[in-house]
């Protein structure tokens, strides 16, 4: 049971987009389209940003934004602020009850 | 408003059991399916297990790295989730985070709400 493959970390100016991918298998991503994505500021809890893959809660701003497609998802952070600096991870569902975090990706807004 | 509060993390020998409490409110905690996940210092998240509802049996799931040493169990009378970590390791030092399964209460796979997490050190 590997986990996810993000980069380690990931970088942009106030105001450009970013985006962080994440890699799984046909038995994770690939399977189900229910990835989320978790942000996580220094000793905090991480908060959901996107879910199943595209979706966003209420009260997360637009922009965020999350795509999948195959064994592959991705999160874009449009409009860059330094509040978005944080620690980000992807997460699928792997069936039967078990779910697969990816290693994290690091963003610094310069 | 959703509330989820970890407690009992400590400083523990290796071998010894410690169990963990996750207190919730400001939702029918029953009807949701609740799941743990560790973070160990300066790594990344990690999902340790998961128990349905009730009404999908009250089941659990494990991770690979956990199973057979870790159970978690329900109090729906209470809305308390735990987590029972036996034959502890210098590994399983990390903070454990209990989260809610949602957003809806059934066929939901999202960890929508988390607590703060408690600190769970083991060393002799």
């Amino acid at each position: 049971q590997s986990a996810l493959t993000q980069p380690a970390s990931v970088s942009g100016s106030p105001g450009q987009s970013i985006t962080i991918s994440c890699t799984g298998t046909s038995s994770d991503v690939g399977s189900y389209n229910l990835v989320s994505w978790y942000q996580q500021h220094p000793g905090k809890a991480p908060k959901v940003v996107i879910y199943e893959g595209t979706k966003r809660p209420s009260g997360v701003s637009d922009r965020f934004s999350g795509s999948q497609s195959g064994n592959r998802a991705s999160l874009t952070i449009s409009g860059l602020q330094a509040e978005d600096e944080a620690d980000y991870y992807c997460c699928s569902y792997a069936g039967s009850g078990t779910w697969r975090f990816g290693g994290g990706t690091k963003l610094t807004v310069l | 408003e959703v509330q989820l509060v970890e407690s009992g993390g400590r400083l523990v020998q290796p071998g010894r059991s410690l169990r963990l409490s996750c207190t919730t409110s400001g939702f029918t905690f029953g009807d949701y399916a609740m799941s743990w996940v560790r973070q160990a210092p300066g790594k990344g998240l990690e999902w340790v297990g998961y128990i349905r509802s009730k009404a999908y049996g009250g089941t659990t799931e494990y991770a690979a790295s956990v199973k057979g040493r870790i159970a978690i169990s329900r109090d729906d009378s209470k809305s308390i989730a735990y987590l029972q970590m036996n034959s502890l390791k210098t590994e399983d030092t990390a903070v454990y985070f209990c989260t809610r399964v949602g957003p809806w209460a059934a066929g939901s796979t999202t960890f929508d709400y988390w607590g703060q997490g408690t600190l769970v050190t083991v060393s002799s």
